[in-house]
């Protein structure tokens, strides 16, 4: 039961235009939500969050977008440089009673910005 | 120095072998995880611990065991490799204070049972 998906397992742009790369998921009881960037040879690391209450969060050139009623959300990345080359993996996070945070990740896809 | 490490970052092993791979770390985190990434799949969360006396399973824990001998150290072990324990494995860290799930990997170790 995978419930947080990100169905394009890669998706390739030129520098200087605009990336998106999207997230569904399927538990509307998600508090947050993440993203996580990976290079290879490398861990992930975290890039910008979003709470369930909000509808947008920016960071730069990263903005990420949530769209409750559709269970969608998606990272935008203007303008894109090489340097964003990487796998992008949407997390989602549930606190429970137990004060144990269940954080459930996605496939990942993988973003080639070209020059 | 990375906050979080692990030991070895690649290891080649055969069947029925027994695997230990290591982590420290310097964050001062109490909360320590054990992922795998296997391709098509994401990260699978396999162990969890929230302090040294807790311990706890992920979604796939069958086939691996953990041990949280300091607040900073977070092993995992397959006591008998099998084949389809051939993955990358991300030991991750979080602060009990952070309230938005954002986890400290390391570098990931990458184990191959032939």
């Amino acid at each position: 039961d995978q419930q947080v998906k990100q169905n394009s397992p890669s998706l390739s742009v030129q520098e200087g235009r605009i990336s998106i790369l999207n997230c569904d998921y399927t538990n509307s009881m998600f508090d947050y939500f993440l993203w996580y960037k990976k290079y290879p040879a490398e861990g992930p690391t975290f890039l910008i969050s979003i709470s369930s209450i909000k509808d947008k969060n920016e960071d730069g050139r990263f903005t990420v977008f949530l769209n409750k009623s559709a269970k969608h959300l998606s990272l935008h990345i203007v303008p894109s440089q090489p340097g964003d080359s990487a796998v992008y993996f949407c997390a989602a996070i549930h606190f429970l009673n137990t004060g144990f945070q269940k954080l459930v990740f996605g496939t990942g896809t993988r973003l080639l910005v070209s020059p | 120095d990375a906050d979080v490490t692990q030991t070895p970052r690649n290891r080649i092993t055969k069947t029925g072998k027994r695997i230990m791979l290591e982590c420290s770390q310097t964050k001062g985190h109490d909360r320590m995880y054990w992922y795998r990434q296997d391709p098509g799949l994401g990260l699978r969360l396999i162990y969890y611990s929230f302090d040294v006396k807790d311990i706890n399973k992920g979604e796939i824990s069958d086939g691996y065991s953990v041990s949280r001998q300091a607040q900073a150290k977070f092993s995992l072990s397959l006591e008998s490799a099998i084949p389809n324990q051939t993955a990358l494995y991300f030991c991750a860290t979080r602060s009990q204070a952070g309230n938005t799930g954002e986890l400290f990997f390391g570098e990931g170790s990458r184990l191959t049972v032939l």
